[in-house]
């Protein structure tokens, strides 16, 4: 079955630090997406890419970059941790048109910066 | 950007009662989706519906496009309906599918 993964699924790090969030889909999507998601509230788009070599700032992109070098990898960087980027990242995918819009999502990254 | 404000914002049941969940958006939308977030935070897609209505089991969807708002209807509920439902429309200004996604609704289920 296709699917989303993300790495790691816990992550302590210190402020300052680089870190680096894998996420892999096997369905083949061209569409993929980061979101931050805060205690208690909806989810917010870091960057999102809608092919290999294309992406772009979403509303909360400070601090973050993405590189996307194949179809199936969207690694999200944390340029220089900072505290306020404590947070659950996910990863998302979806397909071009229509139905093949309908967005899925991988579990989920835990991030605590010290 | 595009306002989504979803109602209520907290609600609790006892299994087996129905609930209808609101979503109003500011914007012409191309694109709509409900997700379910899990007590254990994963996500669930719900239903892709820019427009009309879908029923999936205990579960249905209408969007009025034309008058900017969406509803998720949950009918019987079980305790495993528990956990936060979010509403996500996407611009029509917009290319691609970038979602907006609202505060949620925050839903218990008590046995």
């Amino acid at each position: 079955d296709a699917e989303i993964t993300q790495s790691p699924r816990h992550k302590i790090t210190e402020t300052g630090r680089q870190v680096t969030l894998a996420c892999h889909q096997t369905w083949n999507h061209n569409n993929m997406f980061w979101y931050r998601q805060d205690l208690g509230h909806g989810l917010r788009l870091i960057h999102y890419s809608y092919g290999v070599q294309d992406t772009n700032k979403g509303e909360v992109s400070d601090g973050y970059s993405v590189s996307r070098s194949n179809t199936e990898d969207l690694p999200l960087t944390l340029e220089s941790a900072a505290s306020s980027q404590t947070s659950v990242y996910f990863c998302a995918s979806n397909g071009l048109a229509g139905e093949q819009e309908t967005q899925y999502f991988g579990p989920g990254t835990r991030l605590l910066v010290l | 950007g595009i306002q989504v404000e979803q109602s209520p914002p907290d609600l609790i049941l006892q299994e087996g009662a129905n609930s209808t969940l609101r979503c109003n958006f500011s914007d012409s939308v191309n694109n709509l989706q409900w997700f379910h977030q899990n007590p254990w935070g994963q996500l669930i897609n719900l239903f892709y519906i820019p427009s009309g209505t879908k029923q999936n089991g205990r579960l249905s969807a209408t969007t009025v496009a034309t008058e900017r708002y969406s509803l998720l209807y949950i009918s019987s509920s079980q305790t495993t309906d528990s956990g936060v439902y979010f509403c996500a429309p996407s611009p029509q200004e917009t290319s691609g599918s970038r979602l907006t996604f609202g505060e949620g609704t925050q839903l218990t289920v008590n046995p």
